[in-house]
């Protein structure tokens, strides 16, 4: 079967640093994506990761580790702004086709 | 370049009522995928829809079908509505074809409450 985890919530402070985890087991797997999704606002695409290592962009990081089934989002240089759901979701390859599965994702509090 | 668009934005509607969503994906994709999100979850696959078939489906019963026109939109029919049926409902659209790291482009949702 397919399980994501994540965290449910977390809180940082203005201009720090935070990571959200994200733990998978899945068949097929084809890639792993971030998603930032605003209270009523539809997810919005962050990163993108399909081999093992760190994605780089601008403010936002994204590492994958395949073999251990997990995969991190470094947010940097928090901004108000950033306060949001952050969606772990997994492609998932099968007969042909490719669907992306999602965590519940994590809500981020950034604090003043 | 008009992304991913859906109609009705809300839609209030009672038990064991029928109800029909629409969506026109990102000008050039050719595959749609319907969403469902409870509140305070993350969205939950439906069904995906390429060359007006369904190819692949998600832990949803048989009230639950869609159509794909030769345009790429799609429709999303609930019938039989339950209270739990009350959602945002996604619709996301994407490239079969396109490149290893092309991402879901979503809509802005429908959300739907059932009374």
């Amino acid at each position: 079967g397919q399980n994501i985890d994540q965290p449910t919530e977390m809180t940082a402070t203005e201009g720090a640093i935070v990571q959200i985890n994200c733990t998978y087991q899945t068949s097929g797997f084809n890639g792993l994506f971030w998603y930032q999704q605003h209270a009523g606002e539809a997810p919005t695409f962050l990163s993108y990761n399909v081999l093992d290592g760190l994605e780089e962009k601008g403010r936002f990081s994204s590492f994958l580790s395949r073999s251990k089934g997990y995969s991190y989002l470094l947010l940097k240089e928090l901004q108000m702004k950033d306060s949001a759901s952050y969606l772990c979701a997994v492609r998932s390859y099968s007969g042909g086709y490719n669907k992306l599965i999602f965590g519940a994702g994590t809500r981020l509090a950034v604090h003043p | 370049d008009a992304g991913v668009t859906q109609s009705p934005t809300h839609l209030i509607k009672t038990r064991g009522q029928q109800v029909t969503l629409r969506c026109s994906p990102k000008s050039g994709h050719d595959t749609v995928s319907w969403y469902q999100q409870a509140l305070g979850q993350g969205p939950q696959f439906i069904f995906q829809y390429y060359e007006e078939e369904e190819r692949q489906r998600g832990n949803f019963p048989d009230r639950f079908s869609g159509h794909q026109f030769p345009n790429y939109s799609s429709e999303l029919n609930v019938n039989a509505l339950l209270l739990g049926d009350s959602a945002l409902y996604l619709c996301a659209s994407s490239l079969r074809q396109g490149s290893y790291n092309s991402p879901l482009h979503f809509g802005n949702g429908t959300r739907l409450t059932v009374t």
